[in-house]
């Protein structure tokens, strides 16, 4: 079964805090993705990679950086973390270039900034 | 990128037909059409793609435009189990570094 798995399910961190969150997947996919997810607003794309040390600036990227430095493993990095950056983080992977290769999601992590 | 235009939230009665549409009238050519749904605190899932002709498989069926320019995700006997946000994107075939963008979604309530 393939997978995309997140390391942490709820996570509780404090104000001005640097957050890791922890993504690596098994199917040897080079396009990886992080969204958010926050009530009525639907998936929003922080940022997403699609090669080993490459990045790309998804349509909120302000306050994230990511790291992918194993074509398993996208980091995504708060560096003070603050209040409204509390939400649902998921990431995605799927393989690139031909349109019909389905998109892999991990269960998501819960992030509260206190 | 193409964006998809979906209705916020629909209802369907248990075991009736439901069909969802997405709008995507700046659809390119090479542009597939996903849809895919979230159950309640998990993550998206993929539900069907489709080109040009329509599909199905276990799970739904896909009816596509002649024109492309709008989709209906169809579920043919809904459950409770239905009960989700069901997302359309367009992923493009052309390019290796697409950016996969999701909008709101639809939100389907199943009425027992």
């Amino acid at each position: 079964d393939v997978k995309v798995t997140q390391s942490s399910r709820y996570l509780v961190k404090r104000t001005g805090e640097k957050v890791f969150l922890e993504c690596v997947q098994d199917m040897d996919h080079e396009n990886m993705f992080w969204y958010r997810q926050d009530p009525g607003l639907g998936l929003r794309l922080i940022y997403f990679s699609y090669d080993v040390k490459m990045k790309e600036k998804g349509d909120i990227p302000e306050g994230y950086s990511v790291s992918r430095e194993k074509k398993e493993r996208f980091s995504l990095i708060l560096e003070s973390a603050s209040t409204n950056q509390t939400s649902m983080y998921l990431c995605a992977s799927t393989s690139p270039g031909q349109g019909y290769e389905k998109l892999f999601f991990g269960s998501g992590t819960q992030l509260s900034v206190l | 990128d193409a964006k998809t235009t979906q209705p916020n939230s629909m209802e369907s009665n248990e075991e009736e037909p439901v069909h969802l549409p997405c709008n995507h009238s700046t659809i390119s050519g090479t542009d597939y059409i996903h849809w895919y749904r979230q159950l309640p605190s998990q993550g998206p899932e993929y539900v069907i793609h489709g080109l040009t002709s329509n599909v199905n498989n276990r799970m739904a069926s896909l009816a596509i435009a002649e024109d492309r320019k709008s989709s209906t995700l169809i579920l043919h006997r809904a459950t409770l189990r239905d009960a989700a946000v069901y997302y359309c994107i367009l992923r493009d075939s052309k390019s290796s570094g697409d950016k996969l963008t999701f909008g709101t979604g639809t939100r389907l309530a199943v009425r027992p």
